[in-house]
């Protein structure tokens, strides 16, 4: 079993939809959580971060973390063509100063489309 | 500033051939990763520098790789006598560690090296 599971998709929602993405993790260590947006060929862009539990919102799109299950969730709504692209959760498990590394764990992203 | 750079962005070489990356990173960003994505996968960690120190490596990294941060500022990847599995994206992030309880070290990604090996 990996670290981090994501489902690959593809998923296919009309314009304007609610877009729900989400990731499983085994690891209770991980305390950071993370979002990217990624298109084709290109590296990924940081969407959202959150520490430990609970939800954050910016613009149309919301993440929330829930520790006890393990599970985290990305909400995109009133999604646009220009959401087209394959979004990728990411943890951490370091939780501060020191020494160490604060390498992420990825999922295997999930690849959306958004038809006009 | 226009964030994390990588040179070259596409690179072809035949099998047994050395390839070298770069990557320059945000200025002022003190901690630098590699990363490896191959097709339908995520990224998956190979190795981490804070200042010019390599403080972590994966076992992903054979001993055909070698990484280095010369004065805290770009790195280079280097992959020796290279095999057509080492054909991937690799990336480059950077981030500014304050340390602290809520550092969240936010990594900001390159826009990555495609290495084709033939």
């Amino acid at each position: 079993q990996k670290e981090v599971e994501q489902d690959p998709g593809p998923l296919s929602v009309p314009e304007g939809a609610i877009v729900s993405l989400n990731c499983t993790y085994s690891n209770s260590a991980f305390q950071y959580f993370m979002w990217y947006r990624q298109y084709s060929r290109k590296g990924p862009e940081l969407l959202m971060y959150t520490y430990s539990s609970g939800n954050k919102e910016d613009g149309r799109f919301t993440a929330q973390v829930d520790k006890s299950s393990k599970y985290i969730s990305l909400f995109i709504r009133d999604s646009q063509p220009s959401d087209s692209a394959t979004y990728l959760c990411a943890m951490s498990a370091k939780t501060g100063s020191g020494a160490g590394s604060y390498q992420l764990t990825f999922g295997k992203g999930t690849k959306l489309s958004v038809i006009p | 500033d226009t964030g994390v750079s990588q040179n070259p962005r596409h690179k072809i070489t035949k099998r047994g051939q050395n390839v070298t990356f770069r990557c320059d990173p945000i200025s002022e960003h003190n901690r630098l990763y590699w990363y490896r994505q191959t097709l339908g996968q995520g990224p998956e960690f190979l190795t981490y520098f804070q200042n010019e120190a390599q403080l972590e490596k994966s076992r992903l990294l054979s001993d055909r790789f070698s990484a280095e941060r010369p004065k805290g500022s770009f790195s280079t990847l280097e992959i020796q006598r290279t095999e057509q599995g080492d054909s991937a994206m690799y990336l480059c992030a950077s981030s500014f560690g304050a340390g602290g309880h809520l550092s969240t070290d936010t990594q900001y990604f390159g826009p990555g090296t495609r290495l084709t090996v033939l």
